[in-house]
């Protein structure tokens, strides 16, 4: 059965410093991983990575993704009370020719003033 | 760019009755649209997929039955909900992508309480 785990499922850090977030799958027909952010209701895309070793950035957050090993890590640095969130890490997979996402549990991510 | 609007964000329903969830693309044609079913503290688990213009597919154990699903047009999906029971109440989220690229956009979800 196809599977997406995110560890740790939950996180309390103090303003300013750096996390760590990971994701481990295993899925038939992988295409892409994908991690969102949610805060209240709508998960909002952060970054889409396809292909291995090529770090995705976008301010403090940045992301990787290893296809052999079969894991991903989003990084967040100098974090801030608004990254608290639940970070949702998802596995693009293509089944009889359509999109299907399998998601992990999320992290849950405290960030304390 | 990219926006999903859901609507409504909240309904409270009596045992029996049945309840439309809306899913409109705002600022993008959606070919695929698809719900989401998240239970309090657990992950998303996708109910169905639809096309505009086709019949969804359902994941197994959903009942197409109970989760009637509509794609009439590129901006808009809805999800029915009939003969609702309290069991149903659980908050769903819809997502939809566009033609130039796999990333789901999603909507703030429904929360339905169902008493």
């Amino acid at each position: 059965e196809d599977k997406v785990v995110q560890s740790p499922l939950s996180l309390v850090v103090h303003e300013g410093d750096t996390v760590t977030l990971n994701c481990s799958y295993e899925v038939t027909n992988f295409r892409s991983l994908l991690w969102y952010k949610q805060e209240k209701k709508a998960p909002t895309f952060l970054f889409m990575l396809t292909s291995s070793g090529i770090e995705k950035k976008s301010g403090r957050l940045s992301s990787i993704l290893d296809k052999k090993e079969l894991f991903s890590i989003l990084n967040i640095t100098a974090t801030q009370t608004g990254d608290s969130a639940i970070y949702l890490c998802a596995v693009e997979e293509w089944v009889q020719g359509a999109q299907k996402l399998v998601f992990g549990q999320g992290t849950r991510l405290t960030i304390n003033p | 760019g990219a926006v999903v609007s859901q609507h409504p964000s909240w309904v409270i329903c009596k045992s029996g009755t049945s309840v439309k969830i809306e899913c409109r693309s705002l600022d993008f044609q959606a070919t695929t649209m698809f719900w989401y079913r998240q239970f309090p503290k657990q992950s998303l688990m996708l109910m169905a997929t639809s096309n505009e213009g086709s019949k969804a597919t359902y994941e197994q154990g959903v009942e197409k039955d109970k989760f009637l699903i509509n794609h009439a047009s590129l901006t808009l999906s809805t999800l029915t909900v009939t003969s609702a029971h309290p069991e149903d109440s659980s908050f769903y989220i819809c997502s939809a992508s566009g033609v130039w690229e796999n990333i789901q956009y999603f909507g703030a979800g429904t929360r339905l309480s169902v008493l």
